[in-house]
């Protein structure tokens, strides 16, 4: 088992609509949990972190964290075409704070 | 909000040379700046892991010889292609994590074509 699972899709939404992006972890001592956006060809750009379970909401963007069941989730309210891009889940392991990545999500935000 | 400047953004080498990237921390102390490399459609591949003022980390698969890394400051990380060879030709990136320790910042990224 992968330590960090994501979907790799491509996950299509229409405009407007919200967008469902899930991650899945096997270490149960994982602490941190970033969601990032990466554009082709560019690096990658911290969305949201969250260490609680729970919900944690920013604008549009919304992570939810359940530690019981090892999953991490990012939404995204009223899609937009621009919001197309990769989204990785990363989470934060071990004492040398190093970060564990999915492979990512592949977005399209259709219009 | 936390800066990490890189240089170059891309840059073209002949092999056998060696190249080197420079990453900068601009409005914050980075105790750990990590190095990544990612080849196309394909995910990031953590390298190396570097603090201040001791020896990177590297992980494993990736040679210490040839990617060589120094943190020499809080807020300077640089790593050498050394040697290139056209199979080095990757999108290098690197990413600082600040001393709150909250987040991790990433670099603008390297193109790195060797020809």
């Amino acid at each position: 088992q992968k330590e960090v699972e994501q979907n790799s899709g491509p996950l299509s939404v229409p405009e407007g609509a919200i967008a469902s992006l899930n991650c899945t972890y096997s270490d149960r001592g994982s602490q941190s949990f970033f969601w990032y956006r990466q554009y082709s060809g560019k690096s990658p750009e911290l969305i949201m972190f969250i260490y609680s379970n729970g919900d944690k909401e920013d604008g549009r963007f919304t992570a939810q964290l359940n530690k019981a069941s090892q999953y991490v989730s990012l939404l995204i309210r009223d899609s937009q075409p621009s919001d197309s891009a990769t989204y990785l889940c990363a989470l934060n392991a071990g004492n040398n704070r190093k970060l564990i990545w999915g492979l990512g999500t592949s977005l399209a935000v259709n219009p | 909000g936390a800066v990490v400047s890189q240089h170059p953004s891309w840059v073209i080498c002949k092999s056998g040379t060696s190249v080197k990237i420079e990453c900068r921390s601009l409005d914050f102390q980075a105790t750990t700046m990590f190095w990544y490399r990612q080849f196309p459609k394909q995910s990031l591949m953590l390298m190396a892991t570097s603090n201040e003022g001791s020896k990177a980390t590297y992980e494993q698969g990736v040679e210490k010889d040839k990617f060589l890394i120094n943190h020499a400051s809080l807020t300077l990380s640089t790593l050498t292609v050394t040697s290139a060879h056209p199979e080095d030709s990757s999108f290098y990136i690197c990413s600082a994590r600040d001393m709150a320790g909250k987040g991790y910042t990433f670099g603008s990224g390297t193109r790195l074509t060797v020809v």
